[in-house]
């Protein structure tokens, strides 16, 4: 099983702030990731796919980067709504797996 | 508009049984791939198991392989998940998914899900 490791684990910013959020594979997964934007009570949104690709909707605020084992999500200018939990995903092999999220809370 | 709206959850004892639905619109369902996907209380997403869109072609994570089946009804456009021989550990939001495209398991929609608690 692949692995997923995001950190850190919590970051505190403030509106504004550009952030950088990591995610790491325990082995090469080449641009087989996805990220997701979550918040309580609601369903996961679709952010980023082939490790830097927007999904349709998407702020170009967001961008991802990285292959291999190394990615990153970056949110350049961080809005009010962006405050959430965040999720990298690989699906290179099964089973899929997720990282353990990185919240982004209100400094 | 994709919609997906799932339903069945509810409390059960360990070593019961539940079925889950997600009901589906907004899409040609049967053209896509389903999955169900899983939120523990206090803890990250995991996935659970995923289906064809035909229905002939599934896969299961380990945790729930042997205890769990997925099927679907093309005809009635919904998605299910039986779950048999439940554990505490399987408690959680259970919210079933759309693949995206038609190459790779990401998902572009998801359902705001429904709780399965497994206690006595």
């Amino acid at each position: 099983e692949i692995v997923m490791t995001q950190s850190p684990a919590t970051l505190s910013v403030s509106p504004g702030d550009r952030v950088t959020l990591s995610c790491r594979a325990s082995q090469s997964i080449s641009n087989n990731l996805a990220w997701y934007q979550k918040k309580p009570g609601q369903a996961p949104r679709f952010l980023i796919y082939s490790a830097s690709t927007r999904a349709t909707g998407i702020p170009a605020r967001f961008s991802g980067s990285g292959s291999g084992t190394e990615f990153t999500l970056t949110i350049s200018s961080l809005q009010s709504e962006d405050f959430a939990v965040y999720y990298c995903q690989q699906y290179d092999r099964w089973p899929l797996t997720f990282g353990g999220g990185t919240k982004v809370e209100i400094k | 508009e994709v919609q997906l709206v799932e339903s069945g959850g509810g409390l059960v004892q360990p070593g019961g049984s539940l079925r889950l639905s997600c009901a589906a619109s907004g899409f040609t369902f049967s053209s896509y791939a389903m999955s169900w996907l899983r939120q523990a209380p206090g803890r990250g997403l995991e996935w659970v198991s995923s289906l064809t869109g035909p229905g002939d072609g599934t896969m299961y994570a380990d945790s729930v392989k042997g205890r769990f089946t997925i099927s679907r009804d093309n005809s009635k456009n919904t998605l299910f998940l039986q779950l048999s021989s439940l554990r505490a550990e399987d408690t959680a939001v259970y919210s079933c998914a759309r693949r995206y495209g038609s190459s790779h398991y990401y998902f572009d929609y998801w359902g705001q899900g429904t709780l399965v608690t497994v206690s006595s």
